[in-house]
Parts: structure tokens; sequence; C-alpha cells
């Protein structure tokens, strides 16, 4: 099966950098991705990294290990509109089977 | 505005009540899916339907019922729902099955429900 890890928390100050970090455990590795759900909002798409490295967005990146089974979701110059939960995810199955399995998500909150 | 449009944004509705939840999507995607999302847990799959096709079924109670008339709409039929089934119920869409790089979901804003 598959199985996601993920801080439930984070806190940090407006202009500052955060880092959430994303652990996973999968019998098949199709790559990470990132949604953003703002409260009483829809989950939306962030960010995907299929191969090892560094995958930019503006003020976001997405940072993928596959020898680690790790990835983060860097956010930069923080904004209070970026309060939100964070999911990390995996693809898991192949063909008419394939489905993706999120992680607990993480709350963050900006202090202004 | 997401592409996907869920009906009702909010339900209330006793233990014996028959009621449909509604997803629309507007974005020409072939695969729609239907998720539950509780507090402090993952958002768990329940269906998916691709071109039309109901692919999967993630072992979700017979109390909950699937429809999928065509690749733009999908239902969600309740009956004789528990407490616990109390939850945000999010519809979503992509272009492939894959869920991520070139398919990822689009969600709808999701129904709040509640069973009394």
């Amino acid at each position: 099966g598959q199985s996601l890890e993920q801080p439930s928390e984070v806190t940090a100050v407006e202009g500052a950098i955060v880092q959430i970090n994303c652990t996973y455990q999968t019998s098949g590795f199709y790559g990470l991705s990132w949604y953003q759900q703002h409260d009483g909002g829809a989950p939306t798409f962030l960010s995907y990294n299929g191969l090892d490295g560094l995958e930019e967005t503006g003020r976001f990146s997405s940072f993928l290990s596959r020898s680690d089974s790790y990835g983060y979701l860097l956010l930069q110059e923080l904004q209070m509109k970026d309060s939100a939960s964070y999911f990390c995810a995996v693809p898991s199955g192949s063909g008419s089977a394939r489905q993706l399995t999120f992680g607990s998500g993480t709350q963050l909150t900006v202090l202004p | 505005e997401t592409g996907v449009t869920q009906t009702p944004r909010h339900l209330v509705m006793g233990m014996t009540n028959k009621k449909s939840l509604k997803c629309e999507q507007h974005l020409g995607h072939n695969a729609m899916y239907w998720y539950k999302q509780s507090a402090k847990k993952p958002l768990e799959l329940m269906f998916v339907y691709n071109f039309k096709e109901q692919t999967e079924n993630n072992s979700v109670p017979s109390r909950f019922s699937p429809e999928c008339p065509n690749s733009s709409h999908l239902f969600l039929h309740l009956h004789t729902l528990q407490p616990e089934d109390s939850a945000l119920y999010l519809c979503a869409s992509s272009q492939g099955l894959e869920g991520a790089g070139r398919s990822p979901l689009h969600f709808g804003n999701g129904t709040r429900l509640t069973v009394t």
C-alpha cells in the first residue's frame, strides 16, 4: 500500500521561508504532487516532481529525492494568503486502477 | 471558479433520507472522482470514472451509490447514511487517470454533509 507522512502544522511569519516535508512509502513510484487548500475551498494543484531535483514556480518550489523517498514544498516570501493546508500526494496503481493517495495535510499559518 | 461545480454546498440529512450530490465539470476531462474529506484525515478516494466507466470502488459502503451519465456529470446518491458519514465530499476531474504531472486533479468546492 501507500502511505505519506507530513507535519500536521507549521507556523511562520510574513516574508519568511517555510519548508513542508513529505516522506512516502509506495509500491511503485510515479511522482510526487502538492496541492493547496484554503479553508472552505477546493484543493488546487501546485506542483509535480517526476524526477529528482527542484522545480520552481514563482515563490513556490518543490523538491524530490527518490532515493530517500522524500520531498518538500518550499514557500518563499510568505504572504498572509498562503495560510492554507498543503497536501503531498503520490499516484499508485497502474492502468485503469491508477489513483492518487494523499497525505493528511499540513496546516500552514502565516502570522503578520 | 475551478471549472468543477458541485451542488449543494451544504446538506443536512437524517439517517432515513435519500439525497444526491451533483458534480459538473466544464474542462473537457475524461476522468471524474469522488473523494471524502474528514477532519484530520487524508483525502479518501471513493470512486473513479474514466470515460463514464467506473474503474475503482474503494470498498465504499453500498449506502453510497455513484452515477456517471456522461463525462461531464457525476452524481453521488446517498441513502440510509450514518452520522460518521458527515464530511466534506469533493468531486474532481482530470484529463487522464494519472492524477499527477500532465493530469493533475481539478477539484470542486465540495458539499459539506451533516448526517443527523
